[in-house]
């Protein structure tokens, strides 16, 4: 079956220090995927989409890159602040499909 | 304010208490989405609604009913609540259902004694 998991569940890093978070994905006619960012008491959040005709996209401090030959995509956070500290999932979504499929998620702790 | 909205944000409640949970969205959006998360299984989908008066089920829509009425809200009715729904319920809604991005609500955390 399809699904959308993630390389780590924890990942801590040092504050001022760039973070990567890794998720791969099973089903190769995915085209469209998104990273949303989860803080403790709230829903998830959008922080960056990519769709399949391109292999890395910026945003601010965010950078998502997407490699499809090996199904792999991976959210760089660069100097990585206190508020950064959330759980991090990906999701993707094709057409023909009415749903989002989630990663399990990984939890970005900033270590101060 | 751009905002997906859901009440209560919390409720306690006992087994076989018919209970209702509000979404609403403010972004004309079409698609509508309903989720569970449970810890080490992450975010499910329960129901969805690609537009008015039309609604589908997800991956766990055993005990759940839902409607959708008018285009801004889509309710999700749990008839004879039982404890393994005892759950962080999310609501989320996005103007296409298929490649767009949908955007969740606050949550509601259920618990069912």
């Amino acid at each position: 079956g399809e699904s959308v998991g993630l390389h780590l569940p924890t990942l801590s890093v040092q504050e001022g220090d760039n973070s990567i978070i890794n998720c791969a994905y099973s089903n190769s006619a995915s085209d469209y995927f998104i990273w949303y960012k989860q803080e403790s008491g709230k829903g998830p959040q959008f922080i960056i989409d990519i769709r399949s005709n391109m292999d890395k996209r910026q945003g601010q401090r965010v950078t998502v890159l997407l490699n499809k030959t090996v199904k792999h995509l991976s959210l760089q956070i660069a100097a990585t602040q206190p508020g950064d500290s959330a759980v991090y999932f990906c999701a993707e979504n094709r057409w023909g499909a009415q749903k989002l499929v989630f990663g399990q998620g990984t939890r970005l702790t900033i270590n101060p | 304010e751009a905002q997906v909205t859901q009440n209560p944000r919390y409720l306690i409640t006992v087994t076989g208490k018919k209970l209702t949970v509000t979404c609403s969205q403010n972004m004309n959006h079409e698609y509508m989405s309903w989720y569970r998360q449970d810890p080490g299984l992450g975010l499910r989908q329960i129901y969805y609604s690609m537009n008015v008066e039309v609604t589908d089920k997800g991956d766990v829509p055993e005990g759940y009913k839902v409607s959708r009425k008018e285009k801004r809200n889509f309710p999700l009715i749990l008839e004879s609540p039982s404890p393994n729904q005892t759950s962080l319920y999310f609501c989320a809604s996005s103007f296409e259902a298929e490649a767009d991005t949908q955007y969740f609500g606050p949550g509601t955390r259920l618990t069912v004694l």
